[in-house]
C-alpha cells in the first residue's frame, strides 16, 4: 500500500482565516479523496481529486468553501476556507489501490481547531 | 440510500476475551465491505475486507463474512489485547460505475483492560 503524508498534522486557527492542507503520496496514484471526521463522528467524502482536472464534489460541499487542486500524481492540497468552529474537524486524504479504486488507503490526517 | 449501522459503543473488555462488533449495511447494488480500524492519535488503517458474498476478510486475528443474507459484515476476535484499544469503523463501497465514496459507519470504540 501507499504511504501518506500530510501537512500539517494540527493547527489551531482564527475564525475567518483559511489553512491549507498538503497530503503528499510516495507512489503516482489516479484518484486521491478528501475526508472529514467531525467530533465524535464517522468519516464523510468532501471530494475526489483527478490530476489535470477539476476536482468532484458531494453533496454538501462546494469548491468555494474547499478549493482542492491536484498539481501531479503523488500531490494534493485542500484547503478550508474561511474558517469557522463548525470548520473544527479531522480532514484525511485517501488515495485508491488501482484502476478498481476498490480499497482506499488514509493519511494520519490532519485535526483542525477554528477558534 | 446506501448506509453502514454499527454497533454503538464504547466498548470494554477484559484482556483475552471474545469481540463481536456488529455492522449492517443497506446498498442498492453489490458493495465491497470493509473493516477500518483507527489506533488513538494515529490514522485510520484497513483492517481487513470482503468484496462478494460469503468471502471471509481476516487481519491480526480478527474475521469477517460478507453475509448477504443477513446484510451484515460482523467483526469478531477470539482474544482480544490491550493492544487492540481503538476505533473501528465499518465501511462499504459500491463498486463499478457507483463513484468512489467510503459510506463509514459511526465507529465502535473498543477498551480493552488488563
Amino acid at each position: 500500500s501507499a504511504v501518506i503524508s500530510q501537512k500539517p498534522s494540527r493547527d489551531i486557527c482564527q475564525r475567518g482565516t483559511s489553512l491549507t492542507i498538503q497530503c503528499q503520496v510516495d507512489s503516482q496514484v489516479t484518484m486521491m479523496f478528501w475526508y472529514r471526521q467531525q467530533p465524535g463522528q464517522s468519516l464523510t467524502l468532501i471530494a475526489t481529486a483527478n490530476q489535470g482536472s477539476e476536482a468532484t464534489y458531494e453533496s454538501g460541499f462546494v469548491i468555494d468553501k474547499f478549493p482542492i487542486s491536484r498539481p501531479n500524481l503523488t500531490f494534493s492540497t485542500l484547503t478550508v476556507s474561511n474558517m469557522s468552529p463548525e470548520d473544527s474537524s479531522i480532514y484525511l486524504c485517501s488515495v485508491g489501490d488501482g484502476g478498481g479504486q476498490d480499497t482506499q488507503y488514509f493519511g494520519p490526517g490532519t485535526r483542525l481547531t477554528v477558534l | 440510500g446506501n448506509s453502514v449501522t454499527q454497533m454503538e459503543g464504547p466498548v470494554t473488555l477484559s484482556e483475552e476475551a471474545f469481540l463481536t462488533i456488529n455492522c449492517t449495511y443497506t446498498a442498492t447494488g453489490y458493495p465491497s465491505l470493509f473493516w477500518y480500524v483507527q489506533y488513538p492519535g494515529e490514522g485510520l488503517q484497513l483492517l481487513l475486507k470482503a468484496t462478494k458474498a460469503d468471502d471471509k476478510g481476516s487481519n491480526k486475528g480478527f474475521e469477517a463474512t460478507y453475509r448477504k443474507e443477513t446484510t451484515s459484515f460482523h467483526l469478531e476476535k477470539g482474544s482480544v489485547q490491550v493492544s487492540d484499544s481503538a476505533v473501528y469503523f465499518c465501511a462499504l463501497k459500491l463498486n463499478s460505475n457507483s463513484g468512489y465514496a467510503l459510506n463509514f459507519g459511526k465507529g465502535t470504540s473498543l477498551l480493552v483492560t488488563p
